[in-house]
């Protein structure tokens, strides 16, 4: 089983339209849990940053984190067509003092104009 | 406020030949240190991270080594180059502290081509 599991896509929605993007992961330690976007030959940016189980909204930008379930989502809403990219979740493995991040593939979103 | 560089940003290099990449951060002190790889169409691989000088964890064994010879400063090697080192090479960094809050933040990257 991959560490942190993510459907590779494509995703594709209308402009305007919520975009919903989902994560696993098996490390039921983990402690910390981060949402990347990467525009294609670039490097990854931080968009969230999640710890506690619940919702954590910023601005367009919906973090959804069940540690129960081991599931992590982010929600955009009213996508634009620049939020176009592929988003990574990433996960703090539980048992290495917060050193070892680990990255999903990634799911490509496309928001159509 | 904290910077990353890494260099260089391109890199066309034949198989058998060695390789250095190399990143500094600026505006902080005692970060984590990370390379990542990530291929053609695939995820970003943790290769090596690093919590100090000289302290160095190797998560893929591989033709591939990395050094910190200052707090700031990690850098990637290799003696020979493979066609499957061709990727895109990541260095980032994190503040020191215990899980939660160790967000990673990236530097460029460096396209590296083997042929």
């Amino acid at each position: 089983q991959k560490e942190v599991e993510q459907n590779s896509g494509p995703l594709s929605v209308p402009e305007g339209a919520i975009a919903s993007l989902n994560c696993t992961y098996s490390d039921r330690g983990s402690q910390s849990f981060f949402w990347y976007r990467q525009y294609s030959g670039k490097s990854p940016e931080l968009i969230m940053s999640i710890y506690s189980n619940g919702d954590k909204e910023d601005g367009r930008f919906t973090a959804q984190l069940n540690k129960a379930s081991q599931y992590v989502s982010l929600l955009i809403r009213d996508s634009q067509p620049s939020d176009s990219a592929t988003y990574l979740c990433a996960v703090t493995l539980g048992n290495t003092g917060g050193f070892k991040t680990i990255f999903g593939a990634g799911t490509r979103l496309f928001v159509k104009a | 406020s904290q910077t990353i560089h890494q260099w260089p940003a391109t890199l066309v290099q034949p198989v058998g030949s060695p390789l250095s990449l190399e990143c500094t951060v600026e505006g902080t002190s005692n970060p984590n240190l990370y390379w990542y790889r990530q291929a053609a169409g695939r995820g970003l691989q943790l290769l090596f991270y690093s919590v100090g000088i000289g302290q160095i964890s190797s998560e893929v064994p591989q033709n591939l080594s990395a050094s910190r010879p200052q707090d700031r400063q990690f850098i990637l090697s290799s003696k020979k180059l493979l066609l499957s080192d061709s990727g895109f090479y990541l260095c980032a960094w994190s503040v020191r502290r215990e899980a939660p809050g160790n967000t990673i933040y990236f530097g460029e990257g460096s396209w590296l081509t083997v042929v």
